[in-house]
């Protein structure tokens, strides 16, 4: 069965710095990947997808990831970091029509 | 485009009363979700339709969790009894179909007490 990891719980960058979420997955074929975030009281908007081809995705908001089979990983990243961007943030993984989430990573953007 | 829409938006109830949810996808998709997000988790799935069938319901507490999709538009989750550990936000996703990205509504906050 498909599974996602979001190894960091809470991760805190300064505004104007780079960010990095973690997101690994384990899934037998070429998998479907998703990022989501979630503002309080809201619900889940996607960033970006991978289906196939290019390894590096553009999503909204100036967020990228990159895909990478050899580490099964799907990483989130952002060059400058806003005080907007403080949310919650998870990763998910589409086998056979189901979309299984990771527990998520808290985004806290200091001044 | 209208999106997912779900109400209530807020729901309080004593243990053991029941519960209903209702959420509306987006025009033209077949695929239907509902997710349970429990405070501090991502979102677990509850049940899946395609139309008005069902896809997935593994981890559907069916002795007190029944959902339906009759017409394969709009659903209904419906909790009986309810319990305290059932406190949660309900969340009713769609998409054109399961291997592309899912919409999602707003939630509804459930509070046993």
């Amino acid at each position: 069965a498909q599974s996602v990891t979001q190894p960091d719980i809470h991760i805190t960058v300064s505004e104007g710095a780079s960010l990095e979420l973690r997101c690994n997955y384990s899934y037998g074929a070429t998998p479907y990947l998703f990022w989501y975030v979630q503002s309080p009281g809201q619900g889940l908007q996607l960033l970006l997808k991978y289906f196939s081809g290019d390894t590096l995705v553009q999503g909204i908001k100036g967020f990228e990831a990159e895909f990478k089979r050899s580490q099964s990983s799907f990483n989130l990243r952002k060059p400058s970091v806003h005080w907007s961007d403080a949310a919650e943030y998870f990763c998910a993984v589409s086998e056979y029509s189901t979309l299984t989430f990771g527990k998520g990573t808290m985004l806290l953007v200091s001044p | 485009e209208a999106g997912v829409a779900q109400s209530p938006r807020y729901k309080i109830i004593e243990k053991r009363q029941s519960v209903a949810f209702w959420c509306n996808p987006i025009s033209g998709h077949a695929t239907l979700y509902w997710y349970q997000q429990i405070l501090g988790q991502g979102p677990k799935l509850l049940i899946q339709f395609q139309n008005n069938g069902v896809v997935d319901d593994s981890q559907l507490p069916k002795d007190r969790f029944s959902a339906e999709r009759l017409k394969g538009v709009d659903s209904t989750l419906k909790i009986q009894p309810a319990k305290l550990e059932d406190s949660a936000v309900y969340l009713c996703a769609s998409s054109t179909r399961g291997e592309s990205e899912a919409f999602f509504g707003q939630g509804t906050r459930l509070t046993v007490v």
